[in-house]
């Protein structure tokens, strides 16, 4: 049974400053990641997906991945109360790469303090 | 392109009756996942669907049950509801990355 790990928070930013999301994951094996944002009472939204080690950036968000220690990193830049939601980090059921089925963390909550 | 609608968006039902949602993928997409969500267990996988054939099934009884129409269209039905069911029931379109829809929302009483 694959597993993913967060910290389900609250973890409460500042304004401005980088929010920094960690999610470990237990089948070494896993060959994508997917981060999604999910606000209260909506869907899930994809905000980045990874699959090669280092880092992915696409506007403020940068994905960080280390395949070797099994973790993977959200980070948001210069943060705006818009931000704060549920971030939730997913890996492919069947290893391998694909998304035919996620396993997802119990997600981080984080809020963004004006 | 429109994104992945998901019918009804809310239901109320009551222990023992069954319950039919259905979901329309992106145009394109054959794949269509299944997930529960609730506040306790968070998001799980039901089950995945690709040119009609299940291909993964997550770890829920036999009372979950689904299937994919020729036009990618699925449906998730539950049968003999009961309380803990209560949840939103979220359909995904894709299979390199996963669109969700809006979800239904799902309450037995």
């Amino acid at each position: 049974q694959k597993e993913v790990e967060q910290n389900s928070g609250p973890l409460s930013v500042p304004e401005g400053a980088i929010a920094s999301l960690n999610c470990t994951y237990s089948d070494r094996g896993s060959q994508s990641f997917f981060w999604y944002r999910q606000y209260s009472g909506k869907s899930p939204e994809l905000i980045m997906f990874i699959y090669s080690n280092g880092d992915k950036e696409d506007g403020r968000f940068t994905a960080q991945l280390n395949k070797a220690s099994q973790y993977v990193s959200l980070l948001i830049r210069d943060s705006q109360p818009s931000d704060s939601a549920t971030y939730l980090c997913a890996v492919p059921i069947n290893s391998g790469g694909g998304a035919d089925g996620l396993t997802f963390g119990k997600g981080t909550h984080l809020i963004i303090q004006p | 392109k429109a994104g992945v609608t998901q019918t009804p968006r809310y239901l109320i039902k009551t222990r023992g009756q069954q319950v039919t949602l259905s979901c329309s993928p992106i145009s394109g997409h054959r794949s269509v996942s299944w997930y529960q969500q609730t506040p306790g267990q968070g998001l799980q996988f039901l089950f995945e669907y690709f040119s009609e054939t299940q291909r993964n099934k997550g770890n829920f009884p036999g009372r979950f049950s689904g299937r994919q129409f020729s036009n990618s269209r699925s449906e998730m039905n539950v049968s003999t509801l009961e309380l803990g069911d209560s949840a939103l029931y979220l359909c995904a379109s894709g299979s390199e990355t996963q669109y969700f829809g809006p979800g239904t929302r799902l309450l037995v009483l």
